[in-house]
């Protein structure tokens, strides 16, 4: 099925640095959700975003939603061990309809 | 917020024999559920859409007879794996969207599925 296109796949944080990921879409989405999944887990809803251009923080996290709606970022600033985990992007049509997701990106611990 | 919980959580059988996976929306009615399947490391794939009241709507390349859904009351779906075999091993996770506008999607913790 299709999926929107997240990248990067994975990156590698030292505590206190800035992570940024992003998700594109061929298609236009009226809603954008970001969730962590911790590992054996379902996702978890981080932040959702409902109208173009709109920017939403929610503590050290802040997403935006593309002003053509086929895209969206999502920013972590100082990160924190527990920020470890999978982070995926999703959107959606219409409220009530299914999701589509993004690949995933994971974030690691620098040795 | 609105919680959605699974049953079991984790599972093992051998092969051949059938496993139901049960999802609740647990403060919230839904009428429509959604079943997806995570492989390790990889995203997850929306596997069917349950509809209170009437048959679910699978996805492309998913088998209907393997995978049986049943929405029977407004906060209960269940997912059957029927005959089940090594390669049907995996998460299954479901989630409920909220009914308002503002509302986003709720998903259930997940059930690892172990195929003997």
């Amino acid at each position: 099925g299709q999926q929107l296109n997240q990248s990067p796949q994975s990156m590698f944080i030292q505590e206190g640095e800035d992570v940024s990921m992003n998700c594109t879409s061929s298609s236009i989405f009226n809603t954008w959700l970001w969730y962590k999944q911790d590992p054996g887990e379902g996702p978890v809803l981080l932040i959702a975003l409902y109208k173009a251009g709109e920017l939403t923080s929610n503590g050290r996290l802040t997403a935006q939603f593309g002003i053509t709606r086929k895209d969206s970022f999502l920013n972590i600033s100082a990160s924190i061990p527990s920020d470890v985990g999978i982070y995926f992007c999703a959107g959606r049509k219409a409220a009530g309809n299914k999701l589509t997701f993004g690949g995933g990106t994971r974030v690691l611990v620098k040795p | 917020g609105a919680v959605v919980s699974q049953h079991p959580s984790r599972v093992i059988c051998k092969s051949g024999t059938s496993v139901k996976i049960e999802c609740r929306s647990l403060d919230f009615q839904a009428t429509t559920m959604f079943w997806y399947r995570q492989f390790p490391k990889k995203s997850l794939m929306l596997m069917a859409t349950s509809n209170e009241g009437s048959k679910a709507t699978y996805e492309q390349g998913v088998e209907k007879d393997k995978f049986l859904i049943n929405h029977a009351s407004l906060t209960l779906s269940t997912l059957t794996v029927t005959s089940a075999h090594p390669e049907d091993s995996s998460f299954y996770i479901c989630s409920a969207p909220g009914l308002a506008i503002s509302d986003t999607q709720y998903f259930g913790p997940g059930t690892r599925l172990t195929v003997l």
